[in-house]
């Protein structure tokens, strides 16, 4: 089973919309989570950390449930520059295993 | 802002070949690793650093080496290059403790001919 998994889409959505991305992680140990973003061809850049709480920057929305082991990520009023693959990552107690989704990829339509 | 620098964008090398791979971080950060990503597969984790001299294996280690002298570099070591190592190849670096998210660098497009 792998520690991460997540849709990879493809989600095509229109400009202006809200989609939202769901991952789910295996261990229960999990003590980090983080929603990168890594467009064509170029390195995976930090989107935004996951809180227990749940945080908002914007018009992205991260949520964790630790209960069924998923976190998300919501966007709002999706822009054309939104366009990339979006990828979950979990860390370790250790803080320093990272584990990786393959990532949801989200085109949006003008 | 964190600094992530790998040594070439593209690169392309012949079978056999012994090939060296640079990455400098400027955050004093403790760990640093080293991944390739090829399609469909993701990233996948060859080596880790935690400590300068310290060295962990990862997902897929088979082929490569690596080498943490000083604790701002970390060097990725194709032994014998092969083509099947022909990937993107990603360094990253994160502080120690929890809630340290990594951060990467350009990446480093390898050929393998």
């Amino acid at each position: 089973r792998k520690e991460v998994e997540q849709d990879p889409g493809p989600f095509n959505v229109p400009e202006g919309a809200t989609v939202a991305f769901n991952c789910t992680y295996s261990n229960s140990a999990s003590q980090s989570f983080f929603w990168y973003r890594q467009d064509c061809r170029k390195e995976p850049k930090l989107l935004m950390s996951v809180y227990s709480s749940g945080n908002e920057d914007g018009r992205f929305t991260a949520q964790l449930n630790r209960a069924s082991q998923y976190i998300s990520l919501l966007i709002r009023d999706s822009k054309l520059s939104d366009s990339a693959t979006y990828l979950c990552v979990v860390n370790l107690y250790t803080g320093n295993q990272f584990y990786f989704g393959t990532g949801t990829s989200l085109t949006v339509i003008p | 802002d964190v600094k992530v620098t790998q040594s070439s964008r593209y690169l392309v090398k012949r079978t056999g070949e012994k090939v060296f791979l640079e990455c400098v971080q400027d955050m004093d950060h403790e760990n640093m690793f080293w991944y390739r990503q090829d399609p469909g597969l993701g990233l996948r984790l060859i080596y880790f650093s935690y400590d300068v001299k310290m060295k962990e294996k990862g997902d897929i280690p088979e082929g490569y080496s690596v080498s943490r002298e000083k604790k701002e570099r970390f060097s990725l070591i194709l032994e014998s290059a092969s083509t099947n190592q022909t990937s993107m190849y990603l360094c990253a670096s994160s502080g120690g403790g929890n809630n340290q998210p990594q951060h990467f660098g350009d990446g480093t497009r390898l050929s393998i001919l």
